[in-house]
Formats: C-alpha cells, structure tokens, sequence
C-alpha cells in the first residue's frame, strides 16, 4: 500500500529564504503526488500534483516541486518566503491498488515565516 | 471546478449525544466523496469513501458511520459521540485529473 512521510513537523524560515518540505513516498506503481495547503480553520487547498508528465511540477503561490523517483522524494520548494506562506502544508499519494482512488496524507509540516 | 457545501461549520457536543455532519457536492454525477479527520498533529486520516449511491468503504474502526443517500450527498454519522471523536472533519470530492477537492470543514468539540 501506497504512504508518505513528510519529514519535519515544524520548519522556520526567515522571510525571504528558501522554502524546503520534504516528503518521500512508498509506492508499488507510478503514483499521483500532490501538495495542499491549509490556512487555520480552513480545508485544503491544492498547490499542485504530480501526474508522471514533468518531473518538475510548478503550482501556485511560486512554489514548485520535483519528482525523484530514484530518492522516491517529491520535495516543495520555493525559492523565496513570504509571510503569506505561513501554513501547514500536506504531502499525498494517491492509492490506486484498491481498485478505487484513496488519498494518502502525510502528518503535515507546519511552515513558519519569521520577520 | 468542484464546490463543496460542509455543515455545520462548527458544533460542540455532550458525549453519548449523536452526530450528523452532512456534505454536499457539485459538478459530475457520481463521484468518488470521502470523509476524512484531522486530529492536532496526526494529519489527515481517511475515515470513509463510497464509489456510488449506497457504496460505503470504512477504513477504520470507530465510533462513526457514513451513508450516501443521493448521488451528491455524503453523510457522517454517530450514535453516541466519543471524547475521542473531536477533531476537524473534511469532506472531499475526486476530481478531474484524479485530484482531490476538500470542502471548508466541520469542527466538532466533544464535551
């Protein structure tokens, strides 16, 4: 069964620095990756997938991630932290073995933009 | 796009008192709806997911039940709620590009 790991509960960076969440993924067949965000009291809100097109998948807000199949790692990144960014932000894999699509969700790393 | 309705937004309950928490969907007929919680610190745990009217899929043991009464209506249920139950619940629709679409949520506080 497919699941993810996202390292690092908690990451705190200055505002203006690179962003890094990590995730790595264990799967039987070519996954579907994603990451969402979530603002407090709110759901989920895509910031973009992985669909076995480009390895290098750009999503919203400037972030972008790459899909290393050989580290099993598919890693956010953005090259420059706004305050806006604060959030906490989920790493998923999608599980197709079952027959039917089930979404698996990493634990989630809280992200915190410092002034 | 995928619009999500969820409610309550917020509920606080007395423990042994039932739930329902009710979701509907726009867009495409008969989609995958799943039901998931998020407790603090332990991310998102998929607690139920129906393929079609009727279709439900438990993940988990638990306290709670799901049931989907029309194509676009998704339901979360309990008898007697738990302290353990609390926590923010999300309902979410399959969409296109087999991506995942999640309403606002439904906090629930057991007391």
């Amino acid at each position: 069964a497919q699941s993810v790991t996202q390292l690092g509960s908690h990451v705190s960076v200055s505002e203006g620095a690179l962003v890094l969440l990590r995730c790595n993924y264990s799967s039987s067949v070519p996954p579907y990756l994603f990451w969402y965000v979530q603002y407090p009291n709110q759901g989920l809100q895509l910031l973009l997938k992985y669909t076995s097109a480009a390895t290098l998948v750009k999503g919203i807000n400037g972030f972008e991630a790459e899909f290393k199949k050989s580290e099993t790692s598919f890693h956010l990144t953005k090259p420059s932290a706004h305050m806006s960014d604060a959030a906490e932000y989920f790493c998923a894999v999608s599980d197709r073995s079952s027959g039917t699509y089930k979404y698996i969700f990493g634990t989630g790393t809280r992200l915190k933009v410092l002034a | 796009s995928q619009t999500i309705h969820q409610w309550p937004a917020t509920l606080v309950q007395p423990v042994g008192s039932p739930l329902s928490l009710e979701c509907t969907v726009e867009g495409t007929s008969n989609p995958n709806l799943y039901w998931y919680r998020q407790a603090a610190g332990r991310g998102l745990q998929l607690l139920f997911y129906s393929v079609g009217i009727g279709q439900i899929s438990s993940e988990v043991p638990q306290n709670l039940s799901a049931s989907r009464p029309q194509d676009r209506q998704f339901i979360l249920s309990s008898k007697k709620l738990l302290l353990s139950d609390s926590g923010f619940y999300l309902c979410a629709q399959r969409g296109s590009g087999n991506t995942i679409y999640f309403g606002e949520g439904s906090w629930l506080t057991v007391v």
